[in-house]
């Protein structure tokens, strides 16, 4: 069966520091990788997908950047964070765009 | 590009009670429709989903409707239990793939059940 990973659960960062983020999946090959920002009682936020590796693509522009350096392994960085950059953030898998997208426990993000 | 609404934003009810949630879609090229519930501090679940291609689903206490003509679903759940108080999320995505493949979510409806 197909797992997601993501770490750490929990982060606090000063204004100004770096971030990553990690997520790996186990149990498939190729999936399809994603990476959602839910601020507080918000819907879910689009950051970035990659359909392979090295392939990312932005949703919207930000601080943020995302890459994917295995074919299982999605990272989420910034150089230096924001107020704003505080969130839930979740990182999800698919086999392809038609099929049903999984999400992992997610990363409680708060920058102080 | 798509927009997916969501109604109501909270909802109470009795255990035993139904519960309905809302939500509408303006893209009539989506045919894809998940539900996904999710616990506090925890990443969504998927808990039902529906294409466009029937009208209804049924799992074991859950269903989803779906009226394309209207471009509404709206998710079921019959005899709640204080176990279901959550916050639930609906989406919608398109047929291609690519950016207009992602999934598109709703704003999200806590539901409490009270025992």
């Amino acid at each position: 069966s197909q797992t997601i990973h993501q770490w750490p659960a929990t982060l606090v960062q000063p204004v100004g520091s770096p971030l990553s983020l990690e997520c790996t999946v186990e149990g498939t090959s190729n999936p399809n990788l994603y990476w959602y920002r839910q601020a507080a009682g918000r819907g879910l936020q689009l950051l970035f997908y990659s359909v392979g590796i090295g392939q990312i693509s932005s949703e919207v522009p930000q601080n943020l950047s995302a890459s994917r350096p295995q074919d299982r392994q999605f990272i989420l960085s910034s150089k230096k964070l924001l107020l704003s950059d505080s969130g839930f953030y979740l990182c999800a898998w698919s086999r392809g765009w038609t099929d049903t997208q999984y999400f992992g426990p997610g990363t409680r993000l708060t920058v102080l | 590009g798509e927009n997916v609404e969501q109604h109501p934003s909270t909802l109470s009810v009795q255990e035993g009670d139904s519960a309905v949630i809302k939500c509408t879609y303006s893209d009539s090229a989506s045919n894809y429709f998940p539900w996904y519930k999710q616990e506090l501090g925890k990443g969504p679940q998927l808990i039902i989903d529906i294409r466009s291609n029937v009208g209804e689903k049924k799992d074991q206490r859950i269903a989803v409707t779906l009226n394309k003509t209207a471009k509404h679903f709206s998710l079921h759940i019959t005899e709640t239990q204080p176990e279901d108080s959550a916050v639930y999320f609906c989406a919608a995505r398109h047929a291609q793939g690519g950016s207009q493949g992602n999934l598109i979510f709703g704003k999200g409806t806590k539901l409490s059940v009270k025992p």
